[in-house]
């Protein structure tokens, strides 16, 4: 069974503070890391494939590191805003299927 | 170029009914997904196929059959409608980067 964990479950902070959370993945069988963005009543919003370890990505003030060898994944959320809150997602490519974390989620507060 | 498509959005059940989810994609995508998503628990994975004609099971595949005659549509089926299939479903095309908008289902 794949186990895919992230943590924390959820998170609370001020505006403009910088934050971020966790992803852990096994370390057999890797593929690719996706993180996705999920806003209450919406679809998940895909935002990074990460494949090779060491991969960094960045995409405005959201970025994310990936680490294949110890199986984690972290996402940075620089200089939080109120529209960043959202459920983060991330979950782990084995080629054929995803499977996800239950996710983290953020509430920025004005 | 709609994306992928879910129909219907919302759908009450009463317990031993059945229905079909419908999932249409008309971007030529191979891999298609579906997901239910119950609170705390995230997107858990009941079927999933590769392309035509093949189908396989995920996560939680218990109490549920699809198939997959053309490429572009990957029905789900609950045969017997029970309360722990209330939830939201979500299908998804593409290895998970495309995702259609949810349906959501109460059984009652």
């Amino acid at each position: 069974i794949l186990n895919v964990e992230q943590s924390p479950q959820s998170l609370h902070v001020q505006e403009g503070d910088s934050t971020n959370f966790t992803c852990s993945f096994p370390s057999s069988n890797f593929y690719a890391l996706h993180w996705y963005r999920w806003e209450t009543a919406k679809s998940p919003e895909a935002l990074f494939v990460m494949t090779l370890n060491g991969d960094e990505k960045k995409k405005g003030r959201i970025s994310a590191t990936l680490n294949t060898k110890e199986g984690y994944s972290y996402l940075y959320i620089k200089g939080s805003q109120p529209e960043d809150s959202a459920t983060y997602l991330c979950a782990f490519d084995n080629t054929d299927k995803l499977i996800f974390g239950t996710g983290t989620r953020l509430q920025v507060f004005p | 170029n709609a994306g992928v498509t879910q129909t219907p959005k919302f759908r009450i059940l009463k317990i031993g009914q059945s229905m079909t989810l419908q999932c249409t994609q008309d971007m030529n995508h191979n891999y298609m997904y579906w997901y239910r998503q119950d609170p705390g628990m995230g997107l858990k994975l009941i079927y999933y196929s590769v392309g035509a004609g093949i189908t396989d099971k995920g996560e939680v595949p218990n109490g549920y059959n699809v198939s997959r005659s053309t490429t572009e549509d990957f029905p789900l089926r609950l045969e017997l409608a029970a309360p722990s299939q209330t939830s939201v479903y979500f299908c998804a095309s593409d290895l998970g980067y495309t995702f259609g908008s949810g349906t959501r289902l109460t059984v009652v």
